[in-house]
């Protein structure tokens, strides 16, 4: 069974950084892209980053380029998104996502995690 | 970037309703779209690809049709889980782009 468990979140000022991890299981994390995508409170599904299977290929957001930086550790199974210069706006449930893998990232996602919420205030 | 414009917002319907959701897009995709169904609290599920593709254990009264920039989710027959929000997400473009969601109310 594919698992996909954000952690990392929780409150940091603006100005502040913050590094979540996506942990995945039930299936070979080398061979896909993966994605996350972010969603503020009462509001709609964004994304933010992408980065292919060996890591050598990223993409992000007009909004979170320069300031975030996606990455993988193949061996340990996970992903991660490196956030700093949080500013307000930035406050939402970060999900990691899985691309189903034939897309060359440019794709839809098939399976999600749970999310983590990340609130940035003073 | 590609925009996604769905309609209605807000959608009250009954159980049994026949449904449909509109998304738009604002520059020509092909088929390049998917759908999601999302509850409060929960993570995206994804329903459909490739504008009309069935994801592996979806109930068949979701359908979706569409091409170039106009598209529909369909559920035929509106059951009390179908209740939640539902978004359209392009990936024509590699910059990807989610609609704004339709919420499917109880009537």
């Amino acid at each position: 069974e594919v698992q996909l468990v954000e952690s990392g979140g929780g409150l940091v000022q603006p100005g502040g950084s913050l590094r979540l991890s996506c942990a995945a299981s039930g299936f070979t994390f080398s061979s896909y892209w993966m994605h996350w995508v972010r969603q503020a409170p009462g509001k709609g599904l964004v994304w933010v980053s992408r980065i292919s299977s060996d890591g050598s290929n990223t993409n992000y957001a007009g909004s979170v380029k320069g300031r975030f930086t996606i990455s993988r550790d193949n061996a340990k199974n996970t992903l991660y998104l490196q956030m700093n210069s949080l500013r307000a706006d930035d406050t939402a449930v970060y999900y990691c996502a899985r691309d189903p893998g034939y897309c060359g990232g440019d794709c839809y996602m098939d399976y999600w995690g749970q999310g983590t919420l990340v609130t940035v205030s003073s | 970037d590609i925009q996604m414009t769905q309609s209605p917002s807000t959608l009250s319907a009954s159980v049994g309703d026949r449904v449909t959701i509109t998304c738009r897009a604002s520059q020509s995709m092909s088929t390049w779209l998917a759908w999601y169904q999302q509850k409060p609290g929960k993570a995206p599920k994804l329903l459909i690809y490739e504008a009309s593709t069935l994801e592996s254990g979806v109930p068949s009264r979701f359908s979706g049709s569409g091409s170039g920039t106009e598209f529909t989710l369909t559920i035929s027959s509106l059951q009390p889980d179908d209740f939640a929000t539902y978004y359209c997400q392009q990936y024509n473009s590699y910059l990807l782009t989610f609609g704004g969601g339709t919420k499917v109310e109880i009537k």
